[in-house]
Order: structure tokens, then sequence, then C-alpha cells
């Protein structure tokens, strides 16, 4: 089976960039994608098919994906973006979901 | 807006069958232009992939969960549903719905259904 890995915790302080990593097989020939869950709620897409970004969703999100890693970049952070971070990818007709980074803003 | 909403029993005896509905609104599961998926998540876990449902009626399912996962649909209702048996403790978890959105991302997610497998 498919997986993908992700530190489990990264800290950063308010207004730095935070790099949160997925690592995968081949991930670079998928499309991934990335969820926000903060606690008590249901996860929220903040960046797709690579480098997209919903609608809503601030431009400080960016993602990037090469090789086996995907990245979500998250720059100027904020408080609001302490939570929970899941990227995800198909495999074949398979989600695959990391593992999930908390990061906190200290 | 799309809209989905989980609904279903909260609590299930261990050896018995887990049944949840998820019910859409401000689309059609029978547009034929997305897939519509379960995920669920322990306490204090992280995210696992149930499967997914095509309109057209095939599904995938993650193999861990295969021989006793059925997704299904209701275009009458506008609903599909979730069918675990022979549930264990171990199937405690948040259950999510999901539409698998453009370009394959999970873009609209109900609120999620905590259901407790306990005697």
């Amino acid at each position: 089976s498919y997986g993908l890995t992700q530190p489990p915790s990264l800290s950063v302080s308010p207004g730095q960039t935070a790099t949160i990593t997925c690592s995968g097989d081949r991930l670079g020939d998928k499309y991934s994608s990335w969820y926000q869950q903060k606690p008590g709620q249901s996860p929220v897409l903040v960046v797709y098919h690579d480098t997209k970004r919903p609608s809503g969703i601030p431009e400080r999100f960016s993602g990037s994906n090469s090789g086996n890693t995907a990245t979500l970049t998250i720059s100027g952070t904020q408080a609001m973006d302490e939570a929970d971070y899941y990227c995800q990818a198909w495999y074949g007709s398979t989600a695959v979901f990391g593992g999930g980074t908390k990061l906190t803003v200290l | 807006q799309v809209h989905l909403q989980e609904s279903g029993p909260g609590l299930v005896k261990p050896s018995q069958n887990l049944s949840l509905t998820c019910t859409v609104s401000g689309d059609s599961i029978s547009s034929g232009s997305y897939y519509w998926t379960w995920i669920r998540q322990p306490a204090g876990k992280g995210l696992e992939w149930i499967g997914r449902f095509y309109p057209s009626g095939s599904t995938d399912y993650n193999s861990s969960l295969k021989s006793r996962v059925t997704i299904s649909g209701d275009r009458s209702k506008n609903q599909f549903s979730l069918t675990l048996t022979s549930v264990t403790a171990a199937d405690t978890a948040v259950y999510y719905c999901a539409r698998v959105g453009q370009l394959l991302s999970l873009d609209y997610w109900g609120q999620g259904i905590l259901v407790t497998v306990s005697s």
C-alpha cells in the first residue's frame, strides 16, 4: 500500500514562513491537495492540483510538488493558521492521506 | 453552495453494522461530474479514506476495509450511504462525507458524525 509522510509537528513565529513537506513514492507524478483542520472542525481544502488555491483561501497559502515531495508553504504565518495540515494524493483509484502536521504559531 | 450532512446512529454495538447517510444539497449526485466519498478520523488521529462512489454505480474502496464496506447512492433522495459490517472498537471515529470535486480534490466536506462502537 502507498503512504505519504509528513513531519508530525512544526512551530513557527507569527510572520515567519511555515513549510510543510509531504513525501511519497513518485508523488511528483500525482496531483497533491492540502487540507487544514482546526480542532473540532471539518477539514478545509487550502491547495489543490499542487499549486491552486480555492476561492476564499488567502494568498499566503501556496503549494508545489516535484520528485517525491509536495510542499505547502504559508508565508507570513498568522495565529489563525494554527491547525493540523494533511496532504493527499490519488494513487490510481485510491485516495491516500499523509499522517498530518500540527502547526503551532508561537 | 454545496452542503453535505451526515446522519445515522452515534452508537453501534460490536459485531453489528454501521450505516450512515450523507445528504447533499446544492449539487446533484446524479450530475455525473463528481465522485462522492467517505473518510473517517479516530479521535486524535489522522484522516483515513474509506471509499468513493460514482453516480454510474461504480465504487472504489480502501483495500484495508474493502471486505466490510459498501457505498451506494440514492438519486431520488440525493443521498449516498456507507455501510461497514462487523464493526469493532477500532471503527470508532468521526465519519465525514465529502465531494471529490475538480481535479480530484475533496472540495466540500460534511460536518462529520461521531460513531462509537461499544456494547
